[in-house]
This record gives structure tokens, sequence and C-alpha cells, in this order.
């Protein structure tokens, strides 16, 4: 299985600052047809997870430009600028390039 | 809007078994894909099966294996996750998802406590 780890396990931010949170596979999640599957989302509390960004760059639909993906192969970063109060949360990673698919542990956004 | 409501959850003795449902609305269902992820208490998520728009093709994490059927009933716009022979490793809000990859769409999730 690919094991998803990502880093911090939590972090304080104040409002309007910017984070970035990474996500490193232990295998290459480049699939067979050159698309790299790597997926975020937002927990926030007491909700179901939402979907941020897709293939690695791509913000779905409705998400702020403030939210932003980067990386390719086993490295992998997720930016948020100018947080705001609704961006508090659990945010997780996830891999679909292979079966089963897999997500990191978590990194929990709290306020400073 | 897309809409995925859950059912079917609640507690069961381990060894039995439990069906839960999913009813999907707001988007043509036997276009895409789904698929159901759960979620221990205070823990994160796991993928657990997905199956393809008509049903043809299933997938499965290992530990569920030959114990829990993903079907569909695309008349009825329904997802389904037949468990059986559960465990109590299998308590979990069972959450389910549109479209294999990315899930984009999730729903509010139903919780299956698994004790005796």
């Amino acid at each position: 299985d690919v094991v998803m780890t990502q880093t911090p396990v939590s972090m304080s931010v104040s409002l309007g600052g910017q984070v970035s949170i990474s996500c490193r596979s232990s295998q290459s999640l480049v699939h067979n047809n050159g698309n790299t599957y790597l997926s975020w989302y937002i927990q926030k509390p007491s909700q179901s997870p939402q979907l941020l960004i897709y293939k690695v760059s791509n913000r779905f639909s409705g998400i702020s430009d403030r939210f932003s993906g980067s990386g390719s192969g086993t490295d992998f970063t997720l930016k948020i600028s100018r947080v705001e109060p609704d961006d508090l949360g659990v945010y997780y990673c996830g891999q679909g390039t292979q079966y089963p698919y897999t997500f990191g542990a978590g990194t929990k956004l709290e306020l400073k | 809007e897309v809409q995925l409501v859950e059912s079917g959850g609640g507690l069961v003795q381990p060894g039995r078994s439990m069906k839960l449902s999913c009813a999907a609305s707001g988007f043509t269902f036997s276009n895409y894909g789904m698929a159901w992820v759960r979620q221990a208490p205070t823990k994160g998520l796991e993928w657990v099966a997905t199956i393809s728009y008509d049903g043809s093709s299933t997938y499965y994490r290992d530990s569920v294996k030959g114990r829990f059927t993903i079907s569909r009933d695309n008349a009825k716009s329904t997802l389904y996750l037949q468990m059986n022979s559960l465990r109590s490793e299998d308590t979990a809000t069972y959450y389910c998802t549109r479209r294999r990859e990315p899930p984009d769409y999730w729903g509010q999730g139903v919780m299956v406590t698994v004790s005796s």
C-alpha cells in the first residue's frame, strides 16, 4: 500500500496568515496514464470531508484561490493564504493512483 | 445540488450483518463511479470500496474483502454496502462518496458500532 505522510501533525496560524502543509507518498503517484492523482480535503469540526484540490493543483468547484496545491512524484504541498476562520479544521491528502486508495493521517489547523 | 444521504447504521453485534444505503440526487447517478470511505472514532480516513458507474467493476481494501459487498441500483439512484461478519474494528462513520477519483462529494455519514 502507498503510505501517505503528512507534516506537521498540527499547526497554529493567525488570521490573515499563510500556511503550508506537506504530504509525501511512499511511492510515485504518477499513474500509467500520466496523471498524478493527489487530492486535498478539509474536514471541519463535526462535518464530512470536503474536496479542495485534485490532481495536485486543480481547485474543485467553488474553492477559493487562496488554496493552492503543488508538487510532483512523491512530494506535495498545500498552501493556504490569508487564512480565514472557516479554514480551520483537519486537512487530509489522499492518493487515487493505485488501490487501495490511501490518505494521510491529517494536519490540524488551529488558531494561534 | 448534489446530495448523498446515507442510512442503515446503528449498533450491531460482532459477527452479524448490516446493510448501508446511500440515496443520491442532484446528478445523473448512472454516470458516476461511487465509493465508501470510513472514519473510526477520532481517527483518519480509510477507503473501503469502489464501484464503477455501471457496477461491472468493484474494488475492496483487503481487510473487508470477502466480508463486504458494494453494489448499486441505478434505477433507484442508490448505492449499497452489505457488511457481513462484522468486527469491532469495523466501527466507524461510513461516508458515501461520488466519483472514483477523486471523491468529490461526500454524504453526512452514518455511524456503525460493532459491539456486544
